[in-house]
């Protein structure tokens, strides 16, 4: 199999503060990782793509500042929304991809609501 | 400029009818590519893939899909539409050179009525 999870599932936050939101591939190695946004009733638009041990590349318009990224590991990749006001909420979605493979692998999603 | 589109962003069918979700996509060369279905507050579930093999394509619960270069398009098809089909579907592709990048289309909103 190849299972993604993420966590946490939903988050509330006050605005001003920050969020992380994790991204673990179970059972297979992730090279790459892919951080998506959705918003109600819209499609998903790619944030940013992260390559294990270096830096993450992101879409043109989105904030490297605002969402970092780190890809530490094989498994693992994080997403904070630093200084989330209340336009960040949305659904965040996370993506990982085999060594040398080219299919997406999708998380169950985080629900951000910032107050 | 490489693009996908869906064609109605919602479909309505009667339980038992036949399905049918459009994609077409913009490329001169045949991209990989993906149907999805999201239900509501979950992540994506792959339907099934175009990986440039036979056209016809068929995936998981019923569900097929058949790619037709001259039309640039890669529909979503099922004979049979069942109540718990109601969700949302995304057409995505990967261009060549794309760095594996999965570019989706608007989406559409199935809804099967009794």
């Amino acid at each position: 199999g190849a299972v993604v999870s993420q966590h946490p599932s939903w988050v509330i936050c006050k605005s001003g503060t920050s969020v992380k939101i994790e991204c673990r591939s179970l059972d297979f190695q992730a090279t790459t990782m892919f951080w998506y946004r959705q918003f109600p009733k819209q499609s998903l638009m790619l944030m940013a793509t992260s390559n294990e041990g270096s830096k993450a590349t992101y879409e043109q318009g989105v904030e490297k500042d605002k969402f970092l990224i780190n890809h530490a590991s094989l498994t693992l990749s994080t997403l904070t929304v630093t200084s989330a006001h209340p336009e960040d909420s949305s659904f965040y979605i996370c993506s990982a991809s085999k060594p040398g493979g080219y299919e997406q692998y999708f998380g169950p999603g985080t629900r951000l609501t910032v107050t | 400029a490489q693009s996908v589109t869906q064609l109605g962003s919602h479909v309505s069918v009667s339980e038992g009818a036949l399905v049918l979700l459009r994609c077409n996509y913009s490329s001169s060369v045949p991209p990989y590519l993906f149907w999805y279905v999201q239900y509501p507050n979950q992540g994506l579930q792959l339907l099934l893939k175009y990986t440039s093999a036979a056209t016809l394509v068929k995936g998981i619960n019923g569900f097929e899909a058949e790619f037709k270069k001259s039309e640039t398009s890669f529909h979503l098809t099922k004979p049979s539409a069942h109540m718990s089909d109601a969700a949302e579907y995304f057409c995505a592709v990967m261009f060549s050179g794309g760095y594996n990048k999965l570019i989706f289309g608007a989406g559409t909103r199935l809804a099967v009525h009794p």
